[in-house]
């Protein structure tokens, strides 16, 4: 299957910074990303769909302004954590999706908000 | 809103018995596809179905995607321990593009 790259792979920072995440498609062009996060034990949540070279659109009930995402070309797109605080402590995963509509996940963000 | 309801939630046996996980919906589905994740790592792609009525089988997991393409189950024959994990089933459709709708996630856990 196609490999898709986060990175970092954990971040621990202190409640008020921003945190940028990076997914990046090795091995094929991504028209569209997708931006999860998942609690423990529990299915995945759609934050936002990210199309190359226009905004994202976001799913109900997240704000685009605390989660910025930014998808500049085929196969690199940012999520940036702003004025983090410790109820955005969460696992964040990226996924991109193929020619076939198929999506292939990003390995996960850890991110600990202090 | 397209739901995919997904059972059981937990499924916890003893190696080398067989389960079945469930994912059902009332919205109909161009393709159907199946995770598996296990902690701190992103789901990884089993199969994906398109056909009403396909089976795909994968070793000791067997697929079935429902003849009105509106459910999917997943069959594990004899699991071991390292079939332990979060399964995960998701349905797309042709009017939302790539955009998958996600099953709550079954957490299997094969005891040796």
């Amino acid at each position: 299957g196609a490999v898709v790259s986060q990175h970092p792979s954990w971040v621990i920072c202190k409640s008020g910074t921003s945190v940028k995440i990076e997914c990046r498609s090795l091995d094929f062009q991504a028209t569209t990303m997708f931006w999860y996060r998942q609690f423990p034990k529990q299915s995945l949540m759609l934050m936002a769909t990210s199309n190359e070279g226009s905004k994202a659109t976001y799913e109900q009930g997240v704000e685009k302004d605390k989660f910025l995402i930014n998808h500049a070309s085929l196969t690199l797109s940012t999520l940036t954590v702003t004025s983090a605080h410790p109820e955005d402590s969460s696992f964040y995963i990226c996924s991109a999706s193929s020619v076939l509509n198929e999506q292939f996940f990003g390995p996960g963000t850890r991110l600990t908000v202090l | 809103t397209q739901l995919l309801e997904q059972s059981p939630q937990f499924l916890s046996i003893q190696e080398g018995e067989n389960l079945t996980v469930y994912c059902n919906s009332s919205s109909v589905f161009s393709s159907l596809q199946w995770y598996r994740q296990e902690p701190g790592e992103g789901p990884v792609l089993l199969v994906t179905v398109v056909t009403g009525g396909e089976v795909k089988k994968l070793k000791r997991l067997t697929f079935q995607f429902g003849d009105a393409r509106k459910d999917s189950s997943l069959h594990i024959t004899a699991a071991q321990p390292g079939d332990t994990g979060l399964y995960l089933c998701a349905g797309g459709q042709e009017t939302s593009g790539s955009r998958l709708t996600f099953g709550e996630g079954t957490q299997l856990t094969v005891n040796p």
